[in-house]
């Protein structure tokens, strides 16, 4: 068991680019979370997957966040035409059932510059 | 919609005195309640749960919290605080799916 992983730790980029963050959850975890958080705040949901289905998303997931889960194992974020509100740390944790622990990984640190 | 609420958003200590942290949710039904604790520049990881089992619910690191349903609080507790406690802590409550976060509380532990 090696844990939530993501990647990449940190991304800087400018203001109108597309960004994409990879979040691997702990092997046979079936539930997989995306939550932000920004400086002195707590984490905000913005979405999660049961397998592959997506089956909540957030308010605050506008039209320019997409997340999938296609093979039920790995996740993306893709995040396009970025903007300076969305610098935050993003995290992702697993669950092996609803309501059990989730388990974060280390998180991705985006800048819009 | 669930919600957590944190007194005090910092909290400072001195090393060896006791840690108090507090925590408020709003609930019709008897949630999961959580701790967790950040460091600087990384992830989150569980202190302790709350899932009904126990009232006074022991986690890592020494750190314990009772639920009190009468008063909706679930108040994070260490006797003696070490240099080492010094993070981010956060409670959180199940919603029922995902995880509702509070503010979080910074804690410092003076030497």
């Amino acid at each position: 068991d090696t844990g939530v992983s993501q990647d990449p730790r940190h991304k800087i980029t400018k203001r109108g680019q597309n960004v994409t963050f990879r979040c691997d959850p702990i092997s046979e975890h079936n539930r997989l979370y995306w939550y932000r958080q920004t400086l002195g705040q707590g984490p905000e949901f913005l979405t999660y997957f049961q397998n592959e289905a997506q089956l909540e998303k957030s308010r605050l997931l506008s039209d320019r966040f997409s997340a999938e889960r296609p093979k039920g194992s790995f996740s993306t974020l893709e995040i396009q035409r970025t903007e300076q509100g969305d610098s935050a740390m993003y995290l992702c944790a697993s669950s092996l059932i609803p309501q059990e622990t989730q388990y974060f990984g280390p998180g991705t640190r985006l800048l819009v510059l | 919609a669930q919600s957590v609420t944190q007194l005090g958003s910092h909290v400072s200590v001195s090393e060896g005195a006791l840690v108090l942290l507090r925590c408020n949710y709003s609930s019709s039904v008897p949630p999961y309640l959580f701790w967790y604790v950040q460091y600087p520049n990384q992830g989150l990881q569980l202190l302790l749960k709350y899932t009904s089992a126990a009232t006074l619910v022991k986690g890592i690191n020494g750190f314990e919290a009772e639920f009190k349903k009468s008063e909706t609080s679930f108040h994070l507790t260490k006797p003696s605080a070490h240099m080492s406690d010094a993070a981010e802590y956060f409670c959180a409550v199940s919603d029922p799916d995902k995880v509702i976060f509070g503010p979080g509380t910074s804690l410092s532990v003076i030497p």
